[in-house]
């Protein structure tokens, strides 16, 4: 069965360093990997993907990930912080066999940039 | 470009009532989806649609239903309202043909069931 798991439900950094958020997931074959962020009251908004090729993906906003395969992660990244940065964060998969409307979440990291 | 949208916005419900949701996709994405947000079961998806068929559906009772109509627009549907419905109803939408595309969400209806 497909799953992904975020396995810290809140992050905490000051603005300026650098930030992770972790994911790892469990999914048969080589599953398409994204990250995406909610703001309070809104719905969720893309960051970036991770289809096929180099292992580090730059999306919006300066953020990035990294797949790792051997390790089954896609952590997200950010050099630099901002505190306009805090939100809840979703890494979710998709299934290669799968339908495009079909994707599996984690349960969510809080992040939180102090100033 | 408008972004997806969902009417309403809030409702509050009694157990029993049924509700319908709608969703408009962005102009010229034909792929709908729907997924309920609780802060027990995380995201959770419902169903699929596209070109006015279900194509996908997730682990939800029949008391859930949605349909498509010619011009993409979508409602879903939840009969027999529980206490444990109470949740954010996102709908997403993709333009993609392959299903490597990443997903737009709607800003969500918000559903307080007493």
């Amino acid at each position: 069965a497909q799953s992904v798991a975020q396995p810290e439900d809140q992050v905490n950094v000051a603005e300026g360093n650098p930030l992770t958020v972790k994911c790892t997931y469990s999914v048969s074959g080589n599953p398409y990997l994204f990250w995406y962020v909610q703001y309070p009251n809104r719905g969720l908004q893309f960051l970036l993907k991770y289809i096929t090729g180099d292992n580090l993906v730059k999306g919006s906003y300066g953020f990035e990930a990294e797949f790792n395969k051997s390790q089954t992660s896609f952590h997200l990244k950010k050099p630099s912080a901002l505190v306009s940065d805090s939100a809840l964060y979703f890494c979710a998969v998709r299934d290669r066999g799968s339908t495009l409307g079909r994707l599996y979440f984690g349960r969510g990291t809080q992040l939180t940039v102090w100033p | 470009k408008a972004g997806v949208t969902q009417t309403p916005r809030y409702l509050i419900k009694t157990r029993g009532q049924q509700v319908t949701l709608s969703c408009s996709p962005i102009s010229g994405h034909r792929s709908v989806s729907w997924y309920q947000q609780t802060p027990g079961q995380g995201l959770q998806f419902l169903f699929e649609y596209f070109s006015e068929t279900q194509r996908n559906k997730g682990n939800f009772p029949g008391r859930f239903s949605g349909r498509q109509f010619s011009n993409s627009r979508s409602e879903m549907n939840v009969s027999t309202l529980e206490l444990g419905d109470s949740a954010l109803y996102l709908c997403a939408s993709s333009g993609a043909l392959a299903n490597t595309g990443e997903l737009f969400f709607g800003e969500g209806s918000r559903l307080t069931v007493l």
